[in-house]
C-alpha cells in the first residue's frame, strides 16, 4: 500500500536557525510529492512539489525540499527560520492505486521561538 | 481574488440532523475535492469530481453525498449526522488531476455533531 509518514509531531527551532521537517514515503512507480502549509484557522497552501527533474526543489517563502530516492524521503528545509514560519506542515504523495489522488501525512507542527 | 469559498465557517448539528456544506470556486478548475481533517490526522478524501456531472468516492465517503451540477459549485451533503462526523471539512480545487497539480483550498468548515 502507498503511504506517507511524517515521523515528528512537532519540531521546535530557534529563530534564525535552519529547520528541517521530515517526510518519508512508500509508493509504486515514480513519486509525485508535495508540501503544503496550514496557518491557524486557514486552509492549506501549496509550498512546493517534486514531479521530476532536479532533486532539490525550491518553493514559496524560502522553503526548499530535497528528493532522495534511495532513502525514499522528501524533507522540507529552510536555511534560516522565521517566527512567522510557525504553522502546521503536511507532506503528500500521489496514490496511483486510487485514481492518482493524494495521500496525506499526519502533519508536523513547526514552532519557531524568538 | 476569491479562490475557493466555503460556507458556513462553523456549525453545530444535533445527531440525526442534515446539512449541506457549500463550496464554490472561481478559477474555472475542473477538479474539485472534499476532505475531512481530524486532530492528529492527515486529510482524508471524502469525494472528488473531475468535472460537472461527474463525481467519485474517495477514501471515506460513507454518510456523505455530493453533486456537481456546475463547474463552480461542489456541495457536500451530510445526511443523518453522527458524532463521528465531527471534523473540519475542506473543499479544494485544481486545474487537472493525475495527482500532479496544485490544489487550492478553502478556509474550512468546522462541524460539531452533538
Amino acid at each position: 500500500a502507498q503511504s506517507v509518514a511524517q515521523p515528528e509531531d512537532q519540531v521546535n527551532v530557534a529563530e534564525g536557525n535552519p529547520l528541517t521537517v521530515k517526510c518519508t514515503y512508500s509508493v509504486s512507480g515514480n513519486p509525485y510529492l508535495f508540501w503544503y502549509v496550514q496557518y491557524p484557522n486557514r486552509g492549506l497552501q501549496f509550498l512546493l512539489k517534486y514531479i521530476t527533474g532536479d532533486n532539490l526543489v525550491k518553493g514559496s517563502y524560502g522553503f526548499e525540499a530535497e528528493f532522495n530516492k534511495s532513502q525514499t524521503s522528501f524533507h522540507l528545509k529552510k536555511p534560516s527560520a522565521l517566527v512567522s514560519d510557525s504553522a502546521l506542515y503536511f507532506c503528500a504523495v500521489r496514490d496511483v492505486d486510487s485514481n492518482y489522488q493524494l495521500i496525506w501525512g499526519a502533519g508536523t507542527k513547526l514552532i519557531i521561538k524568538p | 481574488n476569491a479562490g475557493v469559498t466555503q460556507t458556513p465557517k462553523f456549525r453545530i448539528l444535533k445527531i440525526g440532523q442534515s446539512m449541506t456544506l457549500q463550496c464554490t470556486q472561481d478559477m474555472n478548475h475542473n477538479y474539485m475535492y472534499w476532505y475531512r481533517q481530524d486532530p492528529g490526522m492527515g486529510l482524508k478524501l471524502i469525494y472528488y469530481s473531475v468535472g460537472a456531472g461527474i463525481t467519485d468516492k474517495g477514501e471515506v465517503p460513507n454518510g456523505y453525498n455530493v453533486s456537481r451540477s456546475t463547474t463552480e459549485d461542489f456541495p457536500l451533503r451530510l445526511e443523518l449526522a453522527a458524532p463521528s462526523q465531527t471534523s473540519v471539512y475542506f473543499c479544494a480545487s485544481s486545474y487537472g488531476g493525475q495527482g500532479k497539480n496544485i490544489q487550492y483550498f478553502g478556509a474550512g468548515t468546522r462541524l460539531s455533531v452533538l
